[in-house]
């Protein structure tokens, strides 16, 4: 089974302050269609989780461009440039190449 | 409206059975693979099986295998998850998920979830 771990596990970030956090997977996400299988998923306090990045980095419609996401193979960051209150919840990578599917164990964010 | 709803969640003794369900609606249901993805208290997520639209490729994580059975009627646009044999450790809130088209493969469409509690 692929791996994936998240750090930080916690961030208390100041509004209009960046954030980053890095996603590590145990195997290489790059498929041989040339695509490559990592997500981002962001869960608010009482809600359901929801998708905000996919294949690394293409913004789902509606994502504020404030989020953005880099990385290859192995190693994947989620950036936030400036943190606002409605970003607070808990983020999720996921990778999508192979069965089981994984996530990692979340990054939670608050607002300090 | 385009959305998930389960239900079955409830307070099961170990070792005992439960049908999760999850009805969808607004969207042509036969063409999108699920997901059933599971949350313990205060715990992150973690997905536990997957089903194709036609029900040919079904896939579940090892703590699950033997245990628990991903299903689905299309007439009736639903999805299913028969739990048995049930742990302590299977306490979560499980949440139905919808794959995107277009072979993007991540999880569009979430439900709000359905308890399940295992205790004696």
């Amino acid at each position: 089974d692929i791996v994936m771990t998240q750090s930080p596990l916690f961030l208390s970030v100041t509004p209009g302050q960046p954030a980053s956090i890095s996603c590590k997977s145990s195997q290489s996400l790059l498929h041989s269609d040339g695509k490559t299988y990592l997500y981002w998923y962001l869960q608010r306090p009482g809600q359901s989780p929801q998708v905000l990045i996919y294949e690394v980095s293409s913004r789902l419609p509606g994502v504020s461009d404030r989020f953005s996401g880099s990385g290859s193979g192995t190693d994947f960051t989620l950036k936030i440039s400036r943190v606002e209150a409605g970003d607070v919840g808990i983020y999720y990578c996921l990778q999508g190449i192979n069965f089981p599917r994984t996530f990692g164990q979340g990054t939670k964010v608050e607002i300090k | 409206e385009v959305q998930l709803v389960e239900s079955g969640g409830a307070l099961v003794q170990p070792g005992g059975s439960l049908r999760l369900s999850c009805a969808a609606s607004g969207f042509t249901f036969n063409i999108f693979s699920m997901n059933w993805v599971r949350q313990a208290p205060g715990k992150g997520l973690e997905w536990i099986s997957y089903i194709t639209g036609s029900s040919s490729a079904i896939y579940y994580t090892d703590s699950v295998k033997g245990r628990f059975t991903i299903s689905r009627d299309n007439a009736k646009n639903s999805l299913y998850l028969d739990m048995n044999s049930l742990r302590v450790e299977d306490t979560a809130v499980y949440y139905c998920a919808r794959v995107a088209l277009a072979g993007r493969g991540y999880f569009d469409l979430w439900g709000r979830g359905t308890l399940v509690t295992v205790s004696s």
